[in-house]
């Protein structure tokens, strides 16, 4: 189980930060890693990063100046920071489990959280 | 940068069959982009219905099905129902770590 929580508005300018919190299963499995989608409202879902539970990352190219996700294995946590945002960043934003090692050959997102809808504007 | 492509709609009778598509703007999709399908319904997480080409998820009907044709993956939706209309997207593995979503594809049974 996955669930994602943060402030619903963010002024301009500002960063947003969101929370994924991992039930059922630790986070320090060696065979996911831990990810961040977005969707604005009418459009696409957008993937924004994966974290690993060892701190490695992977960002979305686009966004890659402004993401930082990150982990906390004692809260069983991951997290999402997005800097300097505007009013193309109101979205959902949705956390996902990755099944993704080194040890299967393969990459998708197996499970997700609820969404979260964070709207930016002042 | 990648751009993964999807029809942006397709329409599909009760009871009919259906196949959408998922392709690269440069280049033929293979098993190696590891494509994964998922439903997105609004108001509801995304579902997960097929991973690495063709294995369906835990619990998705075998009227869906993943392959690849030609030079693109595809889903295809046999015997589609009323419950079946929804956005579809596509996921490439394009580099390490690193995954593209298609545009999605809205489906309207009809």
């Amino acid at each position: 189980q996955l669930q994602e929580s943060g402030p619903g508005l963010v002024k301009p300018s500002e960063t947003l930060s969101l929370t994924c919190s991992v039930s059922g299963g630790s986070i320090r499995s060696s065979d996911f890693h831990w990810g961040w989608i977005r969707q604005p409202p009418g459009k696409g879902l957008e993937w924004m990063g994966n974290v690993y539970y060892n701190g490695n990352t992977y960002y979305n190219p686009s966004l890659k100046s402004r993401v930082t996700i990150s982990v906390d294995t004692s809260k069983n946590q991951f997290s999402l920071k997005l800097t300097s945002v505007t009013a193309a960043d109101t979205s959902v934003y949705f956390c996902a489990r990755v099944k993704y090692s080194s040890y299967w050959s393969g990459y998708y997102f197996d499970s997700w959280g609820q969404g979260t809808l964070v709207t930016v504007s002042s | 940068q990648t751009v993964v492509t999807q029809e942006p709609s397709f329409s599909v009778s009760p009871g009919g069959t259906v196949t959408l598509t998922c392709g690269l703007s440069s280049g033929s999709v293979s098993t190696s982009y590891y494509p994964s399908w998922y439903q997105r319904t609004p108001g509801q997480a995304p579902r997960t219905l097929i991973y690495s080409t063709n294995v369906r998820s835990s619990g998705v009907p075998d009227r869906f099905s993943g392959s690849i044709l030609g030079s693109k993956a595809a889903l295809t939706i046999t015997g589609a129902q009323a419950d079946d209309e929804s956005d579809y997207y596509c996921v490439l593995y394009v580099d390490i770590g690193i995954s593209v979503f298609g545009g999605g594809t809205k489906l309207t049974v009809l």
